[in-house]
């Protein structure tokens, strides 16, 4: 079945510095590909998503391009802040059915 | 705001008790998804409605059952509860019709604590 894979956490970085959290994914067919956050206490955000081979989606400095050659997408961010500390998870889905999740990534953005 | 609500926030019961957790989806969505978050088990998806139609089926024990109303709002029945029902239900709602790439949205979820 599909299936996701995200790198463990949790990722500790100081302010300022480049984010990346991999991802790589395995499905049949054409899947589409989202980023969600959960801040701490709260529930699940959409934070990007791509749709098709060479997508990049992007929101609030994070990017993430679809990659089909490599099943992957990772996220990225230029330069972090303490308000980006948050639990980060990778998902897929096809045919408007369910999510699949990844088992998610925790972020520290230390001042 | 996702615009998917649900009830109640936290719900703290007793082992052996029965709970309803309710779920209404954004404006216009039929589709709607319970998932459940567990320190162990990360995000579990268990059921899927399509107006009012199961559509599909993950990880959901027996002991649990869900509906869709004809209002689309949709409800999460956990019976017979074990300390290790514990854990965040979150329920989802997406677009009119199920295609590829439609966002899924997700309620703040309600953490249920099993005693």
């Amino acid at each position: 079945g599909n299936s996701v894979t995200q790198m463990e956490g949790p990722v500790t970085l100081s302010e300022e510095a480049f984010l990346t959290i991999n991802c790589t994914y395995t499905a049949t067919g054409y899947p589409s590909l989202f980023w969600y956050v959960q801040y701490p206490g709260e529930g699940l955000q959409l934070l990007l998503k791509a749709t098709k081979a060479d997508d990049k989606g992007s929101n609030k400095g994070f990017e993430a391009t679809y990659r089909k050659e490599t099943t992957s997408f990772h996220l990225e961010k230029g330069s972090v802040q303490v308000s980006d500390s948050a639990v980060y998870f990778c998902a897929l889905t096809e045919y408007g059915n369910k999510l699949v999740f990844g088992a998610g990534t925790i972020l520290r953005v230390k001042s | 705001d996702s615009g998917v609500t649900q009830t109640p926030k936290h719900l703290i019961t007793a082992t052996g008790q029965r709970v309803t957790l309710r779920c209404s989806p954004r404006s216009g969505d039929l589709s709607v998804y319970w998932y459940q978050q567990s320190l162990d088990q990360g995000l579990q998806f268990l059921i899927q409605y399509y107006n009012g139609e199961e559509r599909a089926k993950g990880n959901i024990l027996e002991r649990f059952s869900a509906q869709q109303f004809p209002d689309l709002h949709s409800e999460l029945n956990l019976s017979s509860l074990e300390l290790g029902d514990s854990a965040l239900y979150f329920c989802a709602s997406s677009g009119r019709l199920p295609a590829s790439g439609n966002t899924i949205y997700f309620g703040e979820g309600s953490w249920l604590t099993v005693v």
